[in-house]
Parts: structure tokens; C-alpha cells; sequence
């Protein structure tokens, strides 16, 4: 089966850095995505990792592990409006005609306070 | 303001009823997907299209019924709902392709609420 882990809820402090772990278990992996969603809002693209590394982007750097299925999104310099919902994604060989499907994990909500 | 714009944004409808959700993109993407959203969940992948034809049902009730009409157009046809199918119903649209940065936009949903 597919399945994704990540923590249910972090609190950090603004002008602090988080990190968001993401663990996955997949077959027919073809990349990670970490979406952040407000609440009443449409998730919105942050990070896409498909080979081993960090990617840098901004305030946000995403890192992933192929060999131990594992991913992390971190937050640099929080602010406040960064409190919302990270969503770690994976994409994965899906349906009859060998399409793709990206599975969601359950999400992290991040609170960050004053 | 996204990319991926859906109709209505509200919806509010009895067991008996028949109604439609619309999705429409312009960015010439020719993947695009239902998702089903409940409060404090993630979104779940109900069907994908690509190139205008159906490539995953993930084991969605026929109360369901998908529709693409054309590579900007998406609807979802809503027949004989029940309450439990409450929630918020997300359109997503991306590039199709094997690799590279490929992510799916998404609307800003559908609240439909069953009576």
C-alpha cells in the first residue's frame, strides 16, 4: 500500500526555523511535493524534489532521501502568516493507462507565535 | 486569486437532486483532477483525466459521474448524494509528463453541503 506520515501539529516562533518531517512508503515513486494550505483555501504548490538533495527556494528549502523515503520542508525566518497547513505529497504510478496520481499525506499544521 | 476556476463556490443540495460542479483552466495544461477535501483532512484523488479521457477512478460511487468536455473544461455531476458526501471538492490541473517539476494548481473548491 501507499502510505505518508508526517507530524499532526508544530508551534514555532516567529523569526524562528522549523522543520516538517515527511516519511513515505511507496511504490512507483516519481517525485515529492509540499503544498501549503490555508484554512478555506486551495493547497499551493511550495517544493518539488524528484532526485536526492536540498532545494533552496527562498524562505523554504525542501531535502529529500530516495533510499530512506524520507523528506523534510524547512521554514526559515517565520512569520506569522506562514501558520497554515503543509501538505507533503507524493506522485506515483497510478490507473490503467500509466498515468500519475499524487497522494497527500494527512498534513502538518504549523502554528507560529509572537 | 488562482489559476483554476471553479463553480459555484457554495453549493447546498438535497439527496434527490442533480446539480453540476464546473472547473475551467487556461493554462494549457492536459491533466486535470477531482479531489474530495474534509475539514482537517487531506485532499483525496477522486478522478484524473488526461488529454480530455479518464485515467484513474479511484473507486469513486457512481453518484459521481465526471466529465471533460475539452482540454479547459472539467465537471463533476453530483446525483442522488448523501450527507456523508459533504466536503469541500477541489480542481487541479498540471502539465502532463513523466518527469520534472510538474505541480497541479487547484481551485479554490467547491463547498457542497447535503441535506
Amino acid at each position: 500500500g501507499q502510505n505518508i506520515d508526517q507530524p499532526t501539529e508544530m508551534t514555532a516562533t516567529e523569526g524562528a526555523i522549523v522543520q516538517i518531517n515527511c516519511t513515505y512508503q511507496t511504490s512507483g515513486f516519481n517525485g515529492l511535493f509540499w503544498y501549503q494550505q490555508h484554512a478555506g483555501e486551495a493547497p499551493t504548490f511550495l517544493s518539488y524534489n524528484v532526485l536526492d538533495g536540498l532545494e533552496e527556494k527562498g524562505r523554504f528549502s525542501s531535502f529529500l532521501s530516495r533510499s530512506k523515503g524520507y523528506s523534510y520542508l524547512l521554514l526559515k525566518e517565520l512569520q506569522m502568516k506562514d501558520s497554515a497547513s503543509y501538505l507533503c505529497a507524493v506522485r506515483v504510478r497510478g490507473g490503467n493507462t500509466g498515468g500519475f496520481k499524487t497522494i497527500f499525506g494527512a498534513g502538518t499544521r504549523l502554528f507560529v507565535k509572537a | 486569486d488562482t489559476e483554476v476556476t471553479q463553480t459555484p463556490k457554495h453549493l447546498v443540495m438535497g439527496m434527490t437532486n442533480k446539480k453540476s460542479l464546473k472547473c475551467e483552466q487556461h493554462m494549457g495544461h492536459r491533466a486535470m483532477y477531482w479531489y474530495k477535501q474534509k475539514a482537517k483532512k487531506p485532499p483525496e484523488l477522486m478522478f484524473v483525466y488526461s488529454y480530455e479521457k479518464l485515467s484513474i477512478n479511484e473507486s469513486v460511487p457512481s453518484r459521481f459521474s465526471p466529465e471533460c468536455p475539452n482540454s479547459s473544461l472539467l465537471n463533476l455531476h453530483l446525483h442522488a448524494l448523501q450527507p456523508e458526501d459533504s466536503a469541500l471538492y477541489l480542481c487541479a490541473s498540471s502539465p502532463v509528463g513523466v518527469g520534472g517539476n510538474q505541480p497541479q494548481h487547484f481551485g479554490d473548491g467547491t463547498r457542497l453541503s447535503i441535506l
